[in-house]
């Protein structure tokens, strides 16, 4: 009931375009919903994150939208460049602040 | 600014061996603090959280310990390590719900 799931597990995109990742849930107590973003031998990067009050959320070129009843998000990155290659994990927070489940990640690649 | 420092940044160590890791926060009084753990390739699991010095919730199972000595320090220990404990050891703090979880660049361990 705590899983987090993400898909597809890996996306090429081309520089310029939109990249859609996945995100679904299992647990209706998870509130809050972050993302980030991971380079290989690095500790992750949170990039933008969602309040399950809201369906939407932008800052810059990243978009989360997010649909409770269904029980799932999507972040879309907009204008996708080659530095934006990376893993990007979903995660799943309690009210409490103190869990945070993490999704299984979506390894991107950006071809020029 | 706020910086957490994580120690050692690499160990290889004998199945059976005992193990300490550590990481120290500074800039920030009385911050969450989290242990996670990465499979190489695979997601985050949370391992412990922390809301004040002295105590320590675990999250899952995994023959490992944590303790908080000092409001900045966190430590991750075991007396006997298993092939299983090899992988990738992030120390992360944050100020509470729903505010941003920073990770330490992280500790790779490997056993052998």
């Amino acid at each position: 009931q705590q899983q987090v799931r993400q898909s597809p597990q890996s996306l090429t995109v081309w520089e310029g375009e939109t990249a859609i990742l996945n995100c679904s849930y299992e647990n209706s107590a998870f509130d809050y919903f972050p993302w980030y973003q991971q380079f290989p031998g690095e500790g992750p990067a949170l990039l933008i994150a969602i309040r399950s009050v809201s369906d939407k959320k932008e800052d810059g070129g990243f978009t989360i939208f997010f649909n409770k009843r269904e029980k799932n998000l999507s972040l879309h990155i907009k204008d996708s460049q080659p530095g934006d290659s990376a893993t990007y994990f979903c995660a799943a927070s309690l009210y409490s602040g103190t869990y945070q489940r993490f999704g299984t990640g979506t390894k991107l690649q950006v071809v020029p | 600014a706020q910086t957490i420092h994580q120690w050692p940044v690499a160990e290889i160590k004998a199945v059976g061996s005992p193990l300490s890791l550590g990481c120290t926060i500074k800039g920030k009084s009385s911050p969450n603090l989290y242990w996670y753990w990465q499979a190489t390739g695979g997601t985050l699991q949370q391992l412990f959280y922390s809301i004040t010095v002295g105590q320590v919730e675990s999250v899952v199972q995994l023959n490992l310990s944590a303790s908080r000595p000092k409001d900045d320090q966190f430590i991750l220990s075991t007396e006997k390590l298993l092939l299983s404990h090899s992988g990738f050891y992030l120390c992360a703090w944050s100020l509470g719900r729903d505010t941003e979880v920073f990770f330490g660049k992280g500790t790779r361990l490997t056993v052998v």
